[in-house]
C-alpha cells in the first residue's frame, strides 16, 4: 500500500466544484504535486509544490494543503476533466519519492 | 519544447534484464534530475528512481536491488535495466524529467514536468 492514500473514485455533476484529497503523514512536511492521466496517455502536471500550476493549465485547476493532507480543486468541472488523478510526493522518511494509488474522476 | 522518448524492448522473458533508454530532445539533459516510473495494467504509478545528469542516483527501496538507472550525457540520454523480472514487472515505462525548484525559505521541492509517452514491456515466456 501506498504512503500516500486517496480515495479509489470521486463523481461531479458537470459544472460543479469537486475537491479530491491525498492523506499522508509525509504531507507535513513535503510539497504535494498533482498529475491528470487519461486514459492511454500519459500522466500531465496539472499542480506542483501544492498550488503552483504549470502553463497552459486552467485555472479551475487549485491546490491546497493542510495538516496531512493535500488537496486538488477543481471548480466548474468540465467533461473533459473526467480522468485519474494522482499525487505524488516524498515518503515518510524523505528520501524516496511516492505516488498515492489515484484518484477516478467521473464527471457526470 | 522538451520531448523524451522511450525506446526497448516490448517482451522480456521471465529471469532475464528488462533494458529501455530513453531519449531527451529539445533541452540538454545536464542540470536536470532524470526519473523512471511504471504503471502495471489497470493499476497505479510506482517510482523506479532518478538519476542526476552526474549519476547520482536514488531508487525505489522496493526495487533497488534490481534495478540500475544510468545516464549518457553525450548522447542526451538515460538508461533503466531491471533484473530477474516476472510477470510483476509487466508495466507501462514512463521516462520523466524531475524539476527542482525551491521556495521562499530556501526548501528544495521536486515534480516531474515532461514525461515520454510510455512503452508497455511485458514480461512473459
Amino acid at each position: 500500500s501506498s504512503e500516500l492514500t486517496q480515495d479509489p473514485a470521486v463523481s461531479v455533476a458537470l459544472g460543479q466544484t469537486v475537491r479530491i484529497t491525498c492523506q499522508g503523514d509525509s504531507l507535513r512536511n513535503y510539497y504535494a504535486n498533482w498529475y491528470q492521466q487519461k486514459p492511454g496517455q500519459a500522466p500531465v502536471l496539472v499542480i506542483y509544490a501544492i498550488h503552483n500550476r504549470p502553463s497552459g493549465i486552467p485555472d479551475r485547476f487549485s491546490g491546497s494543503s493542510s495538516g496531512n493532507t493535500a488537496s486538488l480543486t477543481i471548480s466548474g468541472a468540465q467533461a473533459e476533466d473526467e480522468a485519474d488523478y494522482f499525487c505524488n510526493s516524498w515518503d515518510s522518511s524523505g528520501d524516496h519519492l511516492v505516488f498515492g494509488g489515484g484518484t477516478k474522476l467521473t464527471v457526470l | 519544447q522538451v520531448q523524451l522518448q522511450e525506446s526497448g524492448p516490448g517482451l522480456v522473458k521471465p529471469s532475464e534484464t528488462l533494458s529501455l533508454t530513453c531519449t531527451v530532445s529539445g533541452d540538454s539533459i545536464s542540470n536536470y534530475y532524470w526519473s523512471w516510473i511504471r504503471q502495471p495494467p489497470g493499476k497505479g504509478l510506482e517510482w523506479i528512481g532518478y538519476i542526476y545528469y552526474t549519476g547520482s542516483t536514488n531508487y525505489n527501496p522496493s526495487l533497488k536491488s534490481r534495478v540500475t538507472i544510468s545516464v549518457d550525457t553525450s548522447k542526451n540520454q538515460f538508461s533503466l535495466k531491471v533484473s530477474s523480472v516476472t510477470a510483476a514487472d509487466t508495466a507501462v515505462y514512463y521516462c520523466a524529467r524531475v524539476s527542482r525548484d525551491y521556495d521562499s525559505s530556501g526548501y528544495y521541492y521536486y515534480y516531474f514536468d515532461y514525461w515520454g509517452q510510455g512503452t508497455l514491456v511485458t514480461v512473459s515466456s
